[in-house]
Parts: structure tokens; sequence; C-alpha cells
């Protein structure tokens, strides 16, 4: 079935440091791949979206790229904040049940 | 525009006890997804509504069940409540579909005891 495998957390970095969060996903068909993030005490923000390959996600300085060849979609970001501490999970579209399934998710600790 | 409420916010139960959740998704989106996230262990896919309609559900047994009222809100309701039933219960809606990505709410975290 489709899956989605993620790094585990958690991943800690100082302030302005690169960011790397790898996600593979194994799926039949062409799903859509997602980030989103969820933030202490709240629910998950969809960050970013890719539906065909090749295709690039990007929003507030996070980049993903559809890579099939690879059946990838590692999430970056060149210079981190404290603000970017948070749980970000990768997703796919499952379009047989019409459904997203979720990675396990990273958790990010942001030091200053 | 307001996005996906959900209510109570937290709900204590003792175990046994059959718990009501409430979902309103946002305005003109007719489909409603409900997961769990317990601790450690991701997000599990529940149950998915559309125009009124069961159209999916997770690996749950039948003590998981819900609906989907006319005006598109829903509930999500635990019967016979065991402790791994702890965990926060996220609703979802969406007006196209998975391929586009859905809204989430705050969700609702369950304790049993």
């Amino acid at each position: 079935g489709n899956s989605v495998t993620q790094m585990e957390g958690p991943v800690t970095l100082s302030e302005e440091a690169f960011l790397t969060i790898n996600c593979t996903y194994t799926a039949t068909g062409y799903p859509s791949l997602f980030w989103y993030v969820q933030y202490p005490g709240e629910g998950l923000q969809l960050l970013l979206k890719a539906t065909k390959a090749d295709d690039k996600g990007s929003n507030k300085g996070f980049e993903a790229t559809y890579r099939k060849e690879t059946t990838s979609f590692h999430l970056e970001k060149g210079s981190v904040q404290v603000s970017d501490s948070a749980v970000y999970f990768c997703a796919l579209s499952d379009r047989g049940d019409d459904k997203i399934i979720f990675g396990k998710g990273t958790r990010l600790h942001i030091l200053p | 525009e307001a996005g996906v409420t959900q209510s109570p916010t937290h709900l204590i139960k003792t175990r046994g006890q059959q718990a009501t959740l409430r979902c309103s998704p946002i305005s003109g989106h007719t489909s409603v997804y409900w997961y769990q996230q317990a601790l450690g262990l991701g997000l599990q896919f529940l149950l998915w509504y559309d125009e009124g309609e069961e159209r999916n559900r997770g690996n749950f047994p039948p003590r998981f069940s819900g609906r989907q009222f006319p005006n598109y809100s829903s509930e999500l309701n635990v019967n016979a409540l065991e402790l791994e039933d702890s965990a926060l219960y996220l609703c979802a809606s969406s007006s196209q579909g998975a391929d586009y990505g859905y809204t989430f709410g705050s969700g609702t975290r369950l304790t049993v005891v």
C-alpha cells in the first residue's frame, strides 16, 4: 500500500542553519505530495504541496521538489529561525481512497 | 473566513464512557475527515464524510463512528472508551479532495482515565 517515510527526529539546529528533512514515499500512480507543519498546541497547517513530478512547492522560505525518479520530497530551508520550531509531516494523497497518508512527523528544535 | 472549528478543545472521560466530538468545516467545504493523533503514532485516518455519507473509514473498530449533518458539520462518537483512545482528534475539511490538501482544525484532546 501507499506509505510515507520521513527522517526521525528530533532535529536540533542553531538559528540560521540550513535545514533538510528527508521524505520518501511509496505509491501506486501519481500522488500529490505535501508538507504540513504543527506548532505546539495547534492543528496541522499546509506548508507546501506539489501535484506532479518536478514541481517545486515553496512557502515561507521552505522548498520541496517532487522527485519521481527517487520517490522523494525532501523539505529544505536555507536559514531557519527559532519560530520554525515545530513538528513537520510529509504526506501524500491516496487517490484510490481519496485520503491523505501522513508520515510519522519530524520534530524540529531551533536554538537561538 | 472562519477556519475549521472543533469542540470541545479538551475532553476528559472515564473508561467505558462515550465521547462526542464536533467539527464545523470551512464554509463551502462538503467533505470532512477525521484523524487520530496518538502519542508516537503519527496521524491515523479514521473517517471521511461527504455530502452526508460515510465514504471511507480507516482501520478502527466499529465503536468509532460518526455522522455528517445537512449543514456539513460532523460528529465523531467513540463508544466504550479505552485508555488507548487518549489522543488528539483532528478534523479537516476539503472542497476538492485529497489531491489539493486539507484544512485542519486545532483538534480535540481526549483523555481517558
